[in-house]
């Protein structure tokens, strides 16, 4: 079955510090990958995705996600956090079938240290 | 260029009435999806549609009514609100390009409490 896993709840780093949230996948093909940030009371954002080609991916806000298929991972990096990164983050794997459905992991909120 | 427009923004239900959550795209996407979002849960898939005339259930579809008459428009309907379909509602549209590329479009959600 198709699964997204992100094994950390809560991750809280200082302003500066570097960041990498993880996030393990279980699918049958080549899969979709997504990373949606959420700040409170707010809708989703795409940060990036990956769905062929190089596997180190470039996204928004100084965001990038590497995919390694021996893993199953496509763990979130960010070198240097700003204070307004604190938000939830999502993984998401898309299911290539004709539903073209989206399974989320649980999310990771990220709180910032001054 | 609106994307994806989701009505009510707020919503208070007493258990047992019925409502329908709105949710219209302008993008003239095929793939529309419902997602429910709970807290330490992420967002869980209630129903989708593929197309105009089609749709089918999700993850967690039980309670819950779609239906996808039009292009632009996928409405869910909850049919007798139970406290827990507490939860904000998210709607989605999809494309995909023949170069297998695919992205998701979502409305800014519907807070529903149903109590």
């Amino acid at each position: 079955a198709q699964s997204v896993t992100q094994p950390d709840i809560h991750i809280t780093v200082s302003e500066g510090a570097s960041l990498e949230l993880r996030c393990n996948y279980s699918y049958g093909a080549t899969p979709y990958l997504f990373w949606y940030v959420q700040s409170p009371g707010q809708g989703l954002q795409l940060l990036l995705k990956y769905f062929s080609g190089d596997t180190l991916v470039q996204g928004i806000k100084g965001f990038e996600a590497e995919f390694k298929r021996s893993q199953s991972s496509f763990n979130l990096r960010k070198p240097s956090v700003h204070w307004s990164d604190a938000a939830e983050y999502f993984c998401a794997v898309g299911a290539w079938d004709s539903s073209y459905k989206l399974i989320f992991g649980s999310g990771t909120r990220l709180l910032v240290r001054p | 260029n609106a994307g994806v427009t989701q009505t009510p923004k707020f919503q208070v239900l007493k258990t047992g009435q019925s409502m329908t959550l709105q949710c219209a795209q302008d993008m003239n996407h095929e793939y529309m999806s419902w997602y429910r979002q709970d807290p330490g849960m992420g967002l869980r898939l209630i129903h989708y549609s593929v197309g105009a005339g089609i749709t089918d259930q999700g993850e967690v579809p039980n309670g819950y009514n779609v239906s996808r008459s039009t292009t632009e428009d996928f409405p869910l309907r909850l049919l007798s609100a139970a406290p827990s379909q507490t939860s904000v509602y998210f709607c989605a549209s999809s494309y995909s390009t023949i170069e297998g590329d695919y992205g998701y479009t979502f409305g800014s959600g519907t807070r529903l409490t149903v109590v």
